[in-house]
């Protein structure tokens, strides 16, 4: 079935520093979403990427749509104590099946 | 988020007991879903519903039942719960088919003694 690999699973960074979390998928995507979960918390939906070689930008927040659609990114700028917690991507395929999650990655910020 | 609650939010139980975790929406989604979350494996899709009394497996259904009486409600049942089955569970919504958007609950922490 359908694998979506995340990397790295972990990241520390200090404070002000960038941060990229990566997605790739074994099978082309009909779209690709990204979720947040703050620690303690639930995932919570930031955003959707349809399109091939999709950019879409939310405030210090960039995500890319691979050209092949079959990988993405996410990359913050500056990155600020509220960007703590694991985010997720989840590609859909396009058939039945629902989302396949990344096992996410957890960013750390040291003040 | 979607008006999403789950309940309990905590369980401690046998081994061997059943357990129902109920998720309950105000927004009306015809989308339903349950997913287990584990260290190491992110979130795991137990089973879907795309409307009422229509359900459908995902990945790690095997110990688990589900019932949709209600647009508002979806059940999640273990019929005989067993240690495997520990974990963090999160009930989702959608408004669009499977591959769309989806608004989580807070969770259930379930233990298995």
């Amino acid at each position: 079935g359908q694998q979506v690999m995340q990397i790295p699973q972990y990241q520390h960074v200090q404070e002000g520093e960038d941060f990229t979390t990566y997605c790739n998928s074994s099978t082309t995507l009909s779209n690709i979403q990204w979720y947040k979960q703050r620690p303690g918390g639930h995932p919570v939906f930031l955003i959707q990427l349809v399109k091939s070689g999709e950019v879409k930008k939310q405030k210090r927040l960039t995500f890319q749509f691979g050209e092949a659609k079959k990988n993405s990114s996410l990359h913050i700028t500056a990155t600020q104590t509220t960007d703590v917690g694991t985010y997720f991507c989840a590609g859909w395929g396009g058939g039945a099946d629902g989302l396949t999650f990344g096992k996410g990655t957890h960013l750390i910020i040291q003040p | 988020d979607a008006g999403i609650t789950q309940s309990p939010r905590h369980k401690v139980t046998e081994t061997g007991t059943p357990v129902t975790l109920r998720c309950h929406q105000t927004e009306n989604h015809r989308y339903m879903y349950w997913y287990r979350q584990d260290p190491g494996h992110g979130l795991r899709l137990i089973h879907y519903s795309y409307g009422v009394k229509d359900t459908d497996k995902g990945e790690v259904s095997d110990g688990y039942s589900v019932s949709r009486s209600k647009t508002e409600d979806f059940l999640l049942t273990l019929e005989s719960a067993t240690s495997s089955q520990t974990s963090v569970y999160f009930c989702a919504t959608g408004l669009s088919g499977t591959g769309y958007e989806q608004y989580f609950g807070p969770g259930t922490r379930l233990t298995v003694t």
